[in-house]
């Protein structure tokens, strides 16, 4: 079965640091994997995906994401986080079975400090 | 664009009784909805899959006659929550697929429901 591991519940860092929210991935076949942001009491917002080519995917607010095959990991990167970024992440992974579906992780909470 | 809304973003409702949430596309045809659940600190379940004009399709352990979806339009897609109890308190999210686009969700939202 398709499923996705975010093994952190929570990430703090400092604003101006880098940042790295980690996302594990255990698919038949290619992926099709996903990063949402969600702001408290809001809906998801797409922020990048990756289907095939580069394995550096670039997305909105200056994040990035790399596909790591070997490893099974699309960790979410950003290098320099700002206090707005807090918020929860969920990494996703497409279903399969042709419906569109998508697979989500459990979500780690970003923290950064000013 | 691709823009999806959600009415109504909260609501307090007694037990017992049903409570209507609409996801709507507000720019763009949407052949294909989701609906999914979200309880405190914890991930989006699934809960169906709306097609336009047809019946959707739950998700294993989903009460269908418990939550009512219907598709009924290519911008409209309501869950009804049926003699409601506090255990269905929860957040409730939509997502709309976009015609031609495959690979892209875009999420309402979300509609919070408390059940006293």
């Amino acid at each position: 079965a398709q499923s996705v591991a975010q093994p952190e519940d929570q990430v703090n860092v400092a604003e101006g640091n880098p940042l790295t929210v980690k996302c594990t991935y255990s698919v038949s076949g290619n992926p099709y994997l996903f990063w949402y942001v969600q702001y408290p009491n809001r809906g998801l917002q797409f922020l990048l995906k990756y289907i095939t080519g580069d394995n550096l995917v670039k997305g909105s607010y200056g994040f990035e994401a790399e596909f790591n095959k070997s490893q099974t990991s699309f960790h979410l990167k950003k290098p320099s986080a700002l206090v707005s970024d807090s918020a929860l992440y969920f990494c996703a992974v497409r279903d399969i079975g042709g419906t569109d579906k998508l697979i989500f992780g459990t979500g780690t909470r970003l923290q950064v400090f000013p | 664009g691709a823009v999806v809304s959600q009415h109504p973003s909260w609501v307090i409702c007694k037990s017992g009784t049903s409570v209507k949430i609409e996801c709507r596309s507000l720019d763009f045809q949407a052949t294909t909805m989701f609906w999914y659940r979200q309880f405190p600190k914890k991930s989006l379940m699934l809960m169906a899959t709306s097609n336009e004009g047809s019946k959707a399709t739950y998700e294993q352990g989903v009460e269908k006659d418990k939550f009512l979806i219907n598709h009924a339009s290519l911008t409209l897609s309501t869950l009804t929550v049926t003699s409601a109890h506090p255990e269905d308190s929860s957040f409730y999210i939509c997502s709309a697929r976009v015609s031609g686009r495959v690979y892209e969700q875009f999420f309402g939202p979300g509609t919070r429901l408390t059940v006293l």
